[in-house]
């Protein structure tokens, strides 16, 4: 497609329930992203896929959250026993690849955990 | 790791008046910056980005941003403020090997008084 896409746009749910976040990046982007965006806090990373190489999950919070992108493409970000401070919005960003090369972000999934 | 700290969580200025957005960051090798902004109910997008190259950067709708080594600072710099410039301001680092994720800062946000 021409843009990130995330889907879904809006989920809300119980506390303690899992939820699957999914993002489908520009095609031949080999740089993928997550980051939660929460107010006061700015863009917080949570993990980077870049080639065929480990993910960098140096900043997942806690082991409730896991991500992975299947066919160097298509990523999904999953929590598991949600909790209330796992509201935000959660940006999925891509690139060419790292360094310099630009974020293209989507426009995000807006969770609310009840 | 590298970071980045934004000074000032809100400025606040006249329109027609200088903006000034601060930006320091903390990199172990020579870093890549950048400063994103993300308008009202839109996604980030590309402001400039600083790369090795010339060390006063411009970018789009006339705001630059001087890389001052010695200072760690990536300042982001507007000469006269419109009131469409109103919106939150990130300004991120990555190491210049590409090898690491890109960390933004917690964001300042923007406001412009008629």
């Amino acid at each position: 497609g021409a843009g990130v896409s995330q889907s879904p746009s809006n989920k809300v749910t119980e506390k303690g329930k899992d939820v699957e976040l999914r993002c489908d990046p520009i095609s031949g982007h080999t740089a993928l992203y997550w980051y939660r965006q929460s107010l006061g806090q700015g863009l917080e990373f949570l993990i980077y896929f870049q080639g065929n190489s480990a993910p960098d999950k140096s900043g997942l919070p806690s082991d409730r959250f896991s991500a992975e992108r299947t066919g160097g493409s298509v990523s999904t970000l999953t929590i598991q026993r949600t909790q209330q401070e796992d509201s935000a919005v959660y940006l999925c960003a891509s690139s060419l690849g790292a360094g310099a090369n630009v974020l293209t972000f989507g426009a995000g999934s807006r969770l609310t955990v009840l | 790791a590298q970071s980045v700290t934004q000074l000032g969580s809100h400025v606040s200025v006249s329109e027609g008046a200088l903006v000034l957005l601060r930006c320091n960051y903390s990199s172990s090798v020579p870093p890549y910056l950048f400063w994103y902004v993300q308008y009202p109910n839109q996604g980030l997008q590309l402001l400039l980005k600083y790369t090795s190259a010339a060390t006063l950067v411009k970018g789009i709708n006339d705001f630059e941003a001087e890389f001052k080594k010695s200072e760690t600072s990536f300042h982001l710099t507007k000469p006269s403020a419109h009131m469409s410039d109103a919106a939150e301001y990130f300004c991120a680092v990555t190491e210049g090997s590409g090898n690491t994720p890109l960390v933004f800062g917690k964001g300042t946000r923007l406001s412009v008084i008629a």
